[in-house]
């Protein structure tokens, strides 16, 4: 069973931080992790990825455990401008990903 | 700036009817896509291509069939609509095998009566 699994929805105040976390206990040990995100209205977008070290980058933190069965992203600082659905993807050197089923995320003043 | 564009933001359609979706891309990308979004199945992928009149069937691609006959366009078509084809239709294109090489058109909200 090849599942990505991530909780349906989840809130946040703005300026904390948001962590989306996201099962994906199946992967095997060539497939990179990935975040998209998909603002109402608009095409995914992509956020960051990661192997098995833990990622930075200007959007956001991804930090992926040990054992490679869950990551979680972190937006440091979320804005309004942050809520979104946000989907987590298995990937292994193919076209044929494997999305997770999106968490969305909103962001509360 | 990239972009990737879709014929219809909004499309509705009968039971039966044969329908066109069509993406263009001005990146001169390689690979192109189309997936469809449900809520809470996240993206599936219909079909890939990834050379002018290449293609590949993605993971539901039954009901559908598509054609590239320019590197910049690419055509998802529903021989005889249904109403389980009801869904929002996303394009993409892509210069790499990554998913951080692919973009996303604002994608096609179908719905079939």
């Amino acid at each position: 069973d090849a599942k990505t699994t991530q909780p349906p929805s989840m809130d946040c105040a703005e300026g904390r931080a948001a962590n989306l976390p996201c099962n994906h206990s199946t992967i095997s040990g060539n497939e990179y992790v990935y975040w998209y995100r998909q603002i109402h209205s608009q095409g995914p977008q992509y956020i960051i990825h990661g192997l098995k070290n833990n990622e930075t980058n200007e959007m956001a933190s991804l930090i992926i455990t040990e054992d490679r069965k869950s990551s979680t992203l972190i937006l440091p600082h979320a804005t309004l401008r942050d809520t979104a659905v946000y989907y987590c993807i298995r990937a292994s050197g193919t076209y044929k990903y494997i999305f997770g089923t999106g968490t969305r995320l909103k962001v509360l003043a | 700036d990239v972009k990737v564009t879709q014929s219809s933001r909004y499309l509705v359609k009968r039971t039966g009817e044969k329908v066109f979706l069509e993406c263009v891309q001005d990146m001169d990308h390689e690979n192109m896509f189309w997936y469809r979004q449900d809520p809470g199945l996240g993206l599936r992928l219909i079909y890939f291509s990834y050379d002018v009149k290449m293609k590949e069937k993605g993971d539901i691609p039954e009901g559908y069939s598509v054609s590239r006959e320019k590197k910049e366009r690419f055509s998802l078509i529903l021989e005889s609509a249904s109403t389980n084809q009801t869904s929002m239709y996303l394009c993409a294109s892509s210069y790499g095998i990554g998913p951080d090489t692919q973009y996303f058109g604002p994608g096609t909200r179908l719905t079939v009566l």
